[in-house]
């Protein structure tokens, strides 16, 4: 198995313009994690989906932060219009029902200028 | 709601010598784990070692042990023979067995092996 896929693995874009950042987790984990690291705050949950559907989605920072999953095999979190403070590390992780093995990816590296 | 506090920012240590990181956490429950991830400067997040709440004996792999002391909420990992590999962040992480095993991390100590 490849792990978890994330792409891009950098971003760099304008203050203003949106991003999309994409991930692909393990065939058969059905649990997605959205986490986002900064130096200032570590390492902080987005949004979580089991089975396809957000169960907690209490860490979005704000409505510009959007995250779907459309099937088991693909998620996204979108930020429009982004701003410089949301530069950051994003992972995307994923794990099988009951398990607490998690598989992170290697991240994307957002930097908004 | 859990949180998880690593006091030491950054720690160094010579080769071959063994270093202790501390964790302390908070919680109401009884049904977790915790664990200690380790991220090189590849950004890869890398699973050292694991513990149940419900075991009272520490975890060991390889050089890497942690000490659980569940009444003081601490859990500590002790790290042997440190190697130049081991140079890396590492966060202690809890996991709450009873909402949707999520992951809530420490700040973070990052540890530099001196040759």
């Amino acid at each position: 198995d490849a792990g978890v896929i994330q792409s891009p693995r950098h971003e760099v874009t304008e203050m203003g313009q949106e991003v999309t950042l994409r991930c692909k987790p393990i065939s058969g984990h059905n649990s997605l994690f959205w986490y986002r690291q900064t130096m200032m705050r570590g390492l902080e949950l987005l949004i979580y989906f089991n089975n396809n559907v957000p169960i907690d989605d209490s860490g979005m920072p704000e409505d510009r932060f959007s995250a779907k999953m459309p099937n088991a095999s693909f998620s996204t979190l979108k930020i429009q219009p982004s701003e410089p403070r949301d530069s950051a590390v994003y992972f995307c992780a994923s794990r099988p029902d009951g398990s607490y093995g998690y598989t992170f990816g290697s991240g994307t590296r957002l930097t908004v200028v | 709601a859990q949180t998880v506090t690593q006091s030491q920012p950054e720690m160094s240590v010579q080769e071959a010598e063994t270093v202790t990181l501390s964790c302390t956490y908070d919680t109401s429950e009884n049904n977790y784990y915790l664990f200690w991830y380790k991220q090189p400067p590849s950004r890869q997040m890398i699973l050292v070692i694991r513990q149940e709440a419900y075991k009272q004996q520490n975890a060991t792999e390889n050089r890497f042990s942690v000490n659980f002391q569940k009444a003081a909420k601490s859990f500590s990992l002790k790290i042997s023979d440190s190697q130049l590999g081991d140079t890396a962040m590492y966060f202690c992480a809890f996991m709450n067995r009873n909402a949707g095993n999520m992951l809530t991390f420490g700040g973070g100590t990052r540890l530099m092996v001196k040759p």
